[in-house]
C-alpha cells in the first residue's frame, strides 16, 4: 500500500528540548515537502526537497532544519523548540503534476 | 507571488443538494496547477480534485467537480449531492506546474451539512 508515514503522531515538549519527527514514503517518490497547519492560516510550507542531498526553504523554516540522505525519509528537526512551534505537521510526497499524498500529521505541543 | 484566497471560512449545506465553494488565486506564472483537499476532523488531508491551468475541461470526480474560470483567477469547488460525510474543512491550493515545489494553501471553509 502507497503511503507516507510520520512519527510521533502526537508529542508533548518543553523549550529548548531537541526533536525530530520522521517522515518516510515507500513508493519511491523523488520530492518531498514538510508543512506546518495552524488554524485560519491554513497550511505552509516549511522545507521541500527535490532529491537526495537537494532539500530547500519553503515560506517559514525559521527554527527548522531537514536532511534527506535517503530518498524514502525526510526528517524534520526542531534544534530548540519554542511554543510558537506549536502546530500541526504534514510531511508529503509527489508523484508528479497534480498528485501529492499527505502523512497523517503529528501535533506538536511545545510548553 | 502566488496567493490563495477563500473567503467562506464556514459554510452550511442541506444533506443531498449541492455547494459550492469559492477559491480565487492570484499568480503571474502562466503554468500553475491548482488542487482541492477534504480534512475531516481526524485530521488526515485528502486529495479530492486537481485542475492544470492548461486543462480545457474542467476536472471532475464523482461527486466533486472544479469550476475553473482562468480569466477571473477562480477555481471553484462544487460538490453535487451532499452526504453528511463531507462535513470537514475544505483547503484550495496552487502549485507550481510540475514539481509543487511552491504549493500555496487558501486558510480553509469549514462546511457542515445538515441532515
Amino acid at each position: 500500500e502507497a503511503q507516507v508515514t510520520q512519527n510521533p503522531r502526537y508529542l508533548i515538549t518543553v523549550t529548548g528540548k531537541k526533536l525530530t519527527v520522521t517522515c518516510s514514503q515507500n513508493m519511491n517518490h523523488e520530492y518531498m515537502s514538510w508543512y506546518r497547519q495552524d488554524p485560519g492560516l491554513g497550511l505552509r510550507q516549511i522545507y521541500y526537497s527535490m532529491n537526495v542531498e537537494v532539500t530547500d526553504k519553503g515560506d517559514v523554516p525559521e527554527g527548522y532544519k531537514v536532511s534527506r540522505k535517503e530518498k524514502r525519509n525526510f526528517p524534520l528537526i526542531l534544534e530548540s523548540p519554542s511554543p510558537n512551534q506549536t502546530s500541526l505537521y504534514f510531511c508529503a510526497s509527489i508523484a508528479g503534476v497534480g498528485t501529492q499524498y499527505f502523512g497523517p500529521g503529528t501535533r506538536l505541543t511545545v510548553l | 507571488a502566488q496567493k490563495i484566497t477563500q473567503t467562506q471560512p464556514g459554510m452550511f449545506v442541506q444533506e443531498k443538494e449541492a455547494v459550492t465553494l469559492d477559491c480565487t488565486y492570484d499568480t503571474s506564472d502562466p503554468s500553475y496547477g491548482l488542487f482541492w483537499y477534504k480534512q475531516p476532523s481526524s485530521g488526515e488531508m485528502i486529495f479530492l480534485i486537481y485542475q492544470g491551468s492548461y486543462d480545457q475541461q474542467n476536472a471532475t470526480e464523482g461527486r466533486y467537480s472544479l469550476n475553473f474560470q482562468k480569466a477571473r483567477k477562480s477555481a471553484n469547488l462544487v460538490i453535487s449531492a451532499s452526504q453528511l460525510g463531507d462535513s470537514a474543512m475544505y483547503f484550495c491550493a496552487m502549485s507550481a506546474y510540475l514539481y509543487n515545489n511552491d504549493m500555496r494553501f487558501g486558510a480553509g471553509t469549514r462546511l457542515t451539512v445538515k441532515p
